[in-house]
Parts: structure tokens; C-alpha cells; sequence
């Protein structure tokens, strides 16, 4: 199975602020890498797939990046409603794998 | 638009089976451009992908649960389902239904993503 590592776990950041986040697989997985938003209580809603398309409807501060084994989904200007966590995940081979997970939490 | 909505029951208890019906609204669980897809996550925990299964009844399996886990497609009744024997409480979770789709290989999983989400049923085994 492929692992994907996730970091940091958790991330405290200011309104306005720059962040990224790290995904990296244990194997090269191309760029079949997607990035997730979860909020508490909700689904997980779909951010970017292909590494750094941005799914319809995703405001444009976010982006990814990356290919092979690391990957990096980066938030420019943080907007309150952006506080949650985010899952990566691959589509590279099944078993579809989701990292960790990244908590990102108002300072 | 899509909407995903799960049923099944939120109690369970120790060695029964579990059952879920994915209702599927807004789209077509016959369209051959997508996968339907059952993930779950234990309370406070991260994702873990089930399976997937296509319209044709072409199933994938999570090795960690293949030897408990069926996935069916009703294409006529626009439903997909989930079924886990022997449940204890380690499956307690949140069980998300999902569509599956976007790859630029026609007909398979490599390069897709989950684009469309249930809002989850958290299901419960206790004793």
C-alpha cells in the first residue's frame, strides 16, 4: 500500500496569513494526488485533484503543487472560514489511501 | 446538482451486519463516466476509503476489510450499498457515501478523485 504522510498534523495561523501544507507518499505516485477540506460535523469537500487543478467553485488562494512523492497544498490570505482540516489522498493504486489529516486552527 | 444521501442503522451491536443504502439524486448511478465509493471515519480519526464499484457491478476492495465488505449497484433503483459482517466496535464510524470519477483513463480508478460526498451517517456498535 502506498502511505501518505502528512505535515505539520496540526497548525495554528492568523487571518491574512500565508500557509502550507506537506503531503508525502512512500512510493512515486505521479501526480495523482488530491487535496480535501473537512469542517466539523461535515463531508469532505474536494479542493484540488491532479495535484494542482482546482475544483469549480474553490476560491483561487488556494493551490497544490507537486509531483512524484511530495506535494503541497498552499492557502495564500487565510479566510476565517478556511480554519479546518485537511485530508490528501491518492489515486494512484488501490487501496486509495488519505494522509493523516492537517489541523489548522485560528491563533 | 448531485446529492448522495446515506440510510442504515446507527446502533448496532458486536457480530451483526451491517447494512447501508447509498440514494443517489441528481445523477445517474448508470453513467459510465463515474465510481460510487464507501468511506469511513472513526469519531475524532482520519479517512479511510471502504470501496468502489462501478456500474457494471466491477468491485475494489480495501485488503483491510475485502474479507467482510460487499459492495451492490441498483442501477434501475439509483442506489448503491454497503455491507460489513462481523462488525465490532472498532467499526464505529462515520460512513460516507461518495462519487468517484475524473480520471483521464476512461473506465478506471488511476487518477480520479471523490467529488461528491454524502453527508455521513455515523453508525454506532455497542454492546
Amino acid at each position: 500500500d502506498i502511505h501518505l504522510t502528512q505535515s505539520p498534523s496540526s497548525l495554528s495561523a492568523s487571518v491574512g496569513d500565508r500557509v502550507t501544507i506537506t503531503c508525502r507518499a512512500s512510493q512515486i505516485i505521479s501526480r495523482y494526488l488530491n487535496w480535501y477540506q473537512q469542517k466539523p460535523g461535515r463531508a469532505p469537500k474536494l479542493l484540488v485533484y491532479a495535484a494542482s487543478t482546482l475544483q469549480s467553485g474553490v476560491p483561487s488562494r488556494f493551490s497544490g503543487s507537486g509531483s512524484g512523492t511530495d506535494f503541497t497544498l498552499t492557502i495564500t490570505s487565510l479566510q476565517p472560514e478556511d480554519f479546518a482540516t485537511y485530508y490528501c489522498q491518492h489515486s494512484y493504486s488501490t487501496p486509495d489511501t488519505f494522509g493523516g489529516g492537517t489541523k489548522l486552527e485560528i491563533k | 446538482q448531485l446529492h448522495l444521501q446515506e440510510s442504515g442503522p446507527g446502533l448496532m451491536k458486536p457480530s451483526e451486519t451491517l447494512s447501508l443504502i447509498c440514494t443517489v439524486s441528481g445523477g445517474s448511478t448508470s453513467d459510465s463516466r463515474y465510481f460510487w465509493a464507501w468511506i469511513r471515519q472513526p469519531p475524532g480519526k482520519g479517512l479511510e476509503w471502504i470501496g468502489t464499484i462501478y456500474y457494471s457491478g466491477v468491485s475494489y476492495y480495501n485488503p483491510s476489510l475485502k474479507s467482510r465488505v460487499t459492495l451492490l449497484v441498483d442501477t434501475a433503483k439509483n442506489y448503491f450499498s454497503l455491507k460489513l459482517n462481523s462488525v465490532t466496535a472498532a467499526d464505529t464510524a462515520v460512513y460516507y457515501c461518495a462519487r468517484f470519477g475524473g480520471s483521464p483513463h476512461f473506465g478506471e480508478l488511476l487518477g480520479g478523485y471523490f467529488d461528491s460526498w454524502g453527508q455521513g451517517t455515523l453508525v454506532t456498535v455497542s454492546s
